[in-house]
């Protein structure tokens, strides 16, 4: 069965340090790796993407590091805020089809302290 | 309303009753998802509606019925169920059409099956 492991389950991060959570994937014919956040109460919303074609896709803070041979891909926060307490998911895209079908990760809980 | 909405937000329901979940997109969507949300467990997919055809049911007991009346509205018809069916019910859309097929999360439908 296709799967995205996501890693770690929890994070704890000081104010101004750097997040990073990891991604791994099991089948090659992905096309697509959004990251996705979610706060209490909400749906999760499209945080970033990137497409495996490049490496590293930055967004603000926001950093998706991409390594196809690895089949990884991992998300930095820089500077982490409190704001930034959520959970988050990474998820991958199958080539094949158009349904839009995404395969999610079990999701990072991350809570920055103060 | 923008966005996608989804009523009711919260549902207690017991084993030999019949609801029904409530989706709207006002997006312009042409692709509707249910997923399910379970406490450490990744997203996982159960229903996807593409042009208001049903193009994927991943393996979902018979006690949930998808409905896609046109492509701005979805519902989940829930009866019989079991304890074991408390979650986060997200509904989602994204246009097939156009780029990377960014889903749109609701904020779900928090239910629980006593």
């Amino acid at each position: 069965q296709q799967q995205v492991k996501q890693s770690p389950q929890s994070l704890i991060v000081q104010k101004g340090g750097i997040s990073i959570i990891n991604c791994a994937y099991e089948n090659t014919a992905f096309d697509y790796f959004p990251w996705y956040q979610q706060f209490p109460g909400k749906g999760p919303a499209l945080l970033i993407a990137i497409r495996p074609d490049v490496s590293e896709k930055k967004e603000g803070r926001f950093t998706i590091s991409f390594n196809k041979s690895a089949k990884q891909f991992s998300l930095h926060i820089m500077d982490s805020q409190p704001g930034d307490s959520a959970t988050y998911f990474c998820a991958a895209r199958g080539i094949s089809g158009n349904t839009g079908k995404l395969l999610f990760g079990q999701g990072t809980t991350l809570q920055v302290k103060p | 309303e923008t966005g996608v909405t989804q009523t009711p937000r919260h549902l207690v329901m017991g084993m030999t009753n019949k609801k029904s979940l409530k989706c709207e997109q006002h997006l312009g969507h042409n692709a509707m998802y249910w997923y399910k949300q379970s406490a450490k467990k990744p997203l996982e997919l159960m229903f996807v509606y593409n042009f208001k055809e049903q193009t994927e049911n991943n393996s979902v007991p018979s006690r949930f019925s998808p409905e896609c009346p046109n492509s701005s509205h979805l519902f989940l018809h829930l009866h019989t169920l079991q304890p074991e069916d408390s979650a986060l019910y997200l509904c989602a859309s994204s246009s097939l059409r156009t780029g990377d097929n960014e889903q749109f999360f609701g904020p779900g439908t928090r239910l629980t099956v006593l």
